[in-house]
């Protein structure tokens, strides 16, 4: 079974402040890096499908990264709004044909 | 935007009784997935499909059957329900894993 990591559990900034967490995966039978947003009372939502070692990727104020070789990629938001209170989520498509999910990472932002 | 159907979104059924879940999803999707949702545990998988009529078992596939006859369609099944199985039961589909995957709006189940 792949071991998807995510730190932290969970977090809790103010509006305004700048976050980041991280999801940490076996670098090797990589083949994709996917990111979702899980809002209480909804399905989890897409914000990024990352493939290639050194990707960046930006919707709005969120961004993400992607180091294949070390088996990293970090979530950032820029300016956390209280709408961006959700659970975060990491999954890795691997040899298996299927998306392992890590825990994720709760985040809350107050005013 | 692809849809993908649950059947349910509240549902409540007694030990031992047989529990179907249904899911359809409406873009021609060839993988299909079933997860549950537990507090602390995350997203685990039940079972997935990447072909009418194929199967695969994932994580946690005990006391589970599934079924595809459609491509559509992916059933998950509890053979005799049990307490142990109350959770949140989320389907989903994607086309490859390049492409996000699409999640339905979850089944909250409780077997009394």
């Amino acid at each position: 079974i792949l071991n998807v990591e995510q730190s932290p559990q969970s977090l809790h900034v103010q509006e305004g402040d700048s976050t980041n967490f991280t999801c940490s995966f076996p670098s090797s039978n990589f083949y994709a890096l996917h990111w979702y947003r899980w809002e209480t009372a909804k399905s989890p939502e897409a914000l990024f499908v990352m493939t290639l070692n050194g990707d960046e990727k930006k919707k709005g104020r969120i961004s993400a990264t992607l180091n294949t070789k070390e088996g990293y990629s970090y979530l950032y938001i820029k300016g956390s709004q209280p709408e961006d209170s959700a659970t975060y989520l990491c999954a890795l498509w691997g040899t298996a044909s299927k998306l392992t999910f890590g825990t994720g990472t709760r985040l809350q932002v107050t005013l | 935007d692809v849809k993908v159907t649950q059947s349910s979104r509240y549902l409540v059924k007694r030990t031992g009784e047989k529990v179907f879940l249904e899911c359809v999803q409406d873009m021609d999707h060839e993988n299909m997935f079933w997860y549950r949702q537990d507090p602390g545990l995350g997203l685990r998988l039940i079972y997935f499909s990447y072909d009418v009529k194929m199967k695969e078992k994932g994580d946690i596939p005990e006391g589970y059957s599934v079924s595809r006859e459609k491509k559509e369609r992916f059933s998950l099944i509890l053979e005799s329900a049990s307490t142990n199985q109350t959770s949140m039961y989320l389907c989903a589909s994607l086309t490859g894993s390049n492409q996000p995957q699409h999640f339905g709006d979850g089944t909250r189940l409780s077997i009394l």
